[in-house]
């Protein structure tokens, strides 16, 4: 089945400094990939659509120069939490679709990030 | 404005009998719904999913149930395993947003009792 690979699982970073995670779809091409946090005991919310070779869009209240994200290849999008803050400590999930619009996204199994 | 919303936080049921997951959306645009599993400190596992043409797709032990003049979906899990005992999210798609964006409910902490 489709595999959805995100790296670091776990990071924990000071005040201030950036993190980049990554996810990459390993047995198929993602166009599209999806960003959510999670915070505990909370649902998945949903942060950005990232598209490969264009701008990343961002949902609602969701700061684009925070929360950068690049989608070079139709395997790799990344996110980079920018000067991080202990506010920005969550859960993070990155996801992707094989097929085209109703099909399951598939889900990477997260980034927990801790900014100290 | 939650749009897909699960008001039940926690369920217990015994093995062997069936768990009822339920939940409710309010945009009329979405035609594709989806059940995930989730463990702690994992991403999602996709469970069975239901387009908005269909009223009934059954998986195995898992069964959803579509309502649309009620937008309420349920996921009938039956019989309940001690395996089963996770956080299970609806989500749901549609509408005029091409992405084809999944926006999920609160989730539901299922536990089944030995």
């Amino acid at each position: 089945g489709a595999v959805v690979s995100q790296h670091p699982s776990r990071v924990i970073c000071k005040s201030g400094t950036s993190v980049k995670i990554e996810c990459r779809s390993l047995d198929f091409q993602a166009t599209t990939m999806f960003w959510y946090r999670q915070f505990p005991k909370q649902s998945l919310m949903l942060m950005a659509t990232s598209n490969e070779g264009s701008k990343a869009t961002y949902e609602q209240g969701v700061e684009k120069d925070k929360f950068l994200i690049n989608h070079a290849s139709l395997t790799l999008s990344t996110l980079t939490v920018t000067s991080a803050h202990p506010e920005d400590s969550s859960f993070y999930i990155c996801s992707a679709r094989v097929g085209l619009r109703n099909s399951p996204l598939h889900f990477g199994n997260g980034t927990r990030l801790t900014v100290t | 404005d939650q749009q897909v919303k699960q008001n039940s936080p926690s369920l217990s049921v015994q093995e062997g009998r069936i768990s009822i997951l339920n939940c409710d959306y309010t945009n009329s645009m979405f035609d594709y719904f989806l059940w995930y599993k989730k463990y702690p400190a994992e991403g999602p596992t996709f469970l069975i999913s239901i387009s908005s043409i269909k009223d009934k797709n059954e998986d195995g032990r898992f069964t959803v149930f579509l309502n649309k003049s009620a937008k309420h979906l349920s996921l009938h899990i039956v019989p309940s395993q001690p395996g089963d005992s996770a956080v299970y999210f609806c989500a749901a798609s549609g509408g005029v947003d091409s992405s084809y964006k999944l926006i999920f409910g609160s989730g539901t902490r299922l536990l089944v009792r030995p």
